[in-house]
Formats: C-alpha cells, sequence, structure tokens
C-alpha cells in the first residue's frame, strides 16, 4: 500500500536561508508525487508535481523537488526562505487507482526574521 | 472563473443535529472528493466519487453521508452518528478515473459543534 512519511512536523528556517522539507514514499508501482502549500484556513494549492517526465520538478514561488528513486524521497526545496513562505506543506503520493491520493500529515514552515 | 466553491466558511451546529455543508465546482471534473483535517493529522479521505449517482467510502466514513446528483456538486452531511465532528472539511475535484492528476482544493468550512 502506499504511503507517505514527512519528517517534521514543524521547521524553522531564517528568511534568506535554504529551505529543506522532506518527503519519504512508499508505493508498489511507479507513483505520481504532489507537494501542496495550504496557508491558514484555506484550501490547498498545488506547488508541483513529478509525473515521470523529469526527476527535478519545478513549481510556483521558486520550489522545485526532485523524485530519487533509490532513496524513495521527494524533497521540497527552495534556495531563499521568505517571509511569505510560512505555511503548511503537504507531499502526497498517487498510484493512479481510484483516483486516491494519499497525504503525508503536513510540515509546517517558521520563517525567522 | 473555474473553481470549487464550499459554503459556509463558518458553521456551528448543536449536538444532535445533522449539518449539510456544500460542494460546487465548475471545473467540469468527473471526480469529486471531501476530506477531514485535524491539526497534526493530514487530511483523512470521507467520501469520494467518481462519476455522477456513484460514490465510494473512504478511510473515515462512519457518521457521514454524501450525495451525487450532478456533476458539479457533492454535498457532504455529517449526521448525529459522528461522534467528534469539530474540525476543517475540505472539498476537492480531479479531472477523471484511471489519471494520474493532481486534485484541485475548495476554500474549506469549518464546523464547530457546540
Amino acid at each position: 500500500a502506499q504511503s507517505v512519511t514527512q519528517l517534521g512536523s514543524h521547521v524553522s528556517v531564517s528568511e534568506g536561508a535554504l529551505v529543506l522539507l522532506r518527503c519519504n514514499y512508499s508505493s508498489s508501482v511507479p507513483p505520481y508525487l504532489f507537494w501542496y502549500v495550504q496557508y491558514p484556513n484555506q484550501g490547498l494549492q498545488l506547488l508541483l508535481k513529478y509525473t515521470s517526465a523529469a526527476t527535478l520538478v519545478k513549481g510556483i514561488n521558486g520550489f522545485e523537488a526532485e523524485f530519487k528513486k533509490s532513496e524513495t524521497s521527494f524533497h521540497l526545496t527552495k534556495p531563499s526562505a521568505h517571509m511569505s513562505d510560512a505555511a503548511e506543506y503537504f507531499c502526497a503520493v498517487s498510484e493512479g487507482r481510484d483516483d486516491k491520493i494519499i497525504f503525508g500529515k503536513g510540515t509546517r514552515l517558521h520563517i525567522l526574521p | 472563473d473555474g473553481g470549487i466553491t464550499q459554503s459556509p466558511k463558518y458553521l456551528f451546529r448543536k449536538e444532535g443535529q445533522n449539518v449539510t455543508l456544500s460542494c460546487e465546482q465548475n471545473l467540469n471534473h468527473d471526480a469529486m472528493y471531501w476530506y477531514r483535517q485535524d491539526p497534526g493529522q493530514g487530511l483523512r479521505l470521507i467520501y469520494y466519487s467518481q462519476i455522477v449517482n456513484d460514490f465510494q467510502k473512504g478511510d473515515i466514513a462512519e457518521g457521514y453521508s454524501v450525495s451525487r446528483e450532478k456533476k458539479e456538486s457533492f454535498p457532504l452531511t455529517v449526521t448525529s452518528a459522528q461522534k467528534n465532528p469539530t474540525a476543517f472539511y475540505l472539498c476537492a475535484s480531479s479531472i477523471g478515473a484511471g489519471v494520474y492528476n493532481e486534485q484541485f482544493f475548495g476554500p474549506g468550512t469549518r464546523l464547530t459543534v457546540l
């Protein structure tokens, strides 16, 4: 069965520093992977998705993620954090069955001035 | 503008009452979903529907019911059988069955039981 593990329920970085949010997945078939962002009291917005076309995926707001099959990872990075990046981030995996997507428990990103 | 709307944004309910949360989409998507979000638990799937007049239980369907009479609408009823209904509820949609497509989310409804 597919699953997602996000390491760290809270991550704090200084403004201008590198952002690294970790995601590991488990899947019995080549997966499709997603990163979503959620601002307080709002729905989820897609940041980027991996669909096997390229292992390095660029998304919105300067974020990118790299698919590493050998490590079963899909970590999210951004070179320089901005105060507006403070939000909760969800990694998700799909095996394409029943349209279901499995979400991780989320990582709340705090940006320190 | 295409998108997903949920109403109301905030909802208060007395114990023992049923309440219905609205979800409408004009994206022409076949599939729709309801999730419940609690702090630290991520999103948990309540019900999903791949096509009109058909729906399946998700991981936490007990105490909830849905209908899918129209393609654009997927209302969720929280019944009195749901023991702990206070949560943030999110509706989502995707293009359709058998395709690796992302889900698009509505703004959510925060339900509080008084």
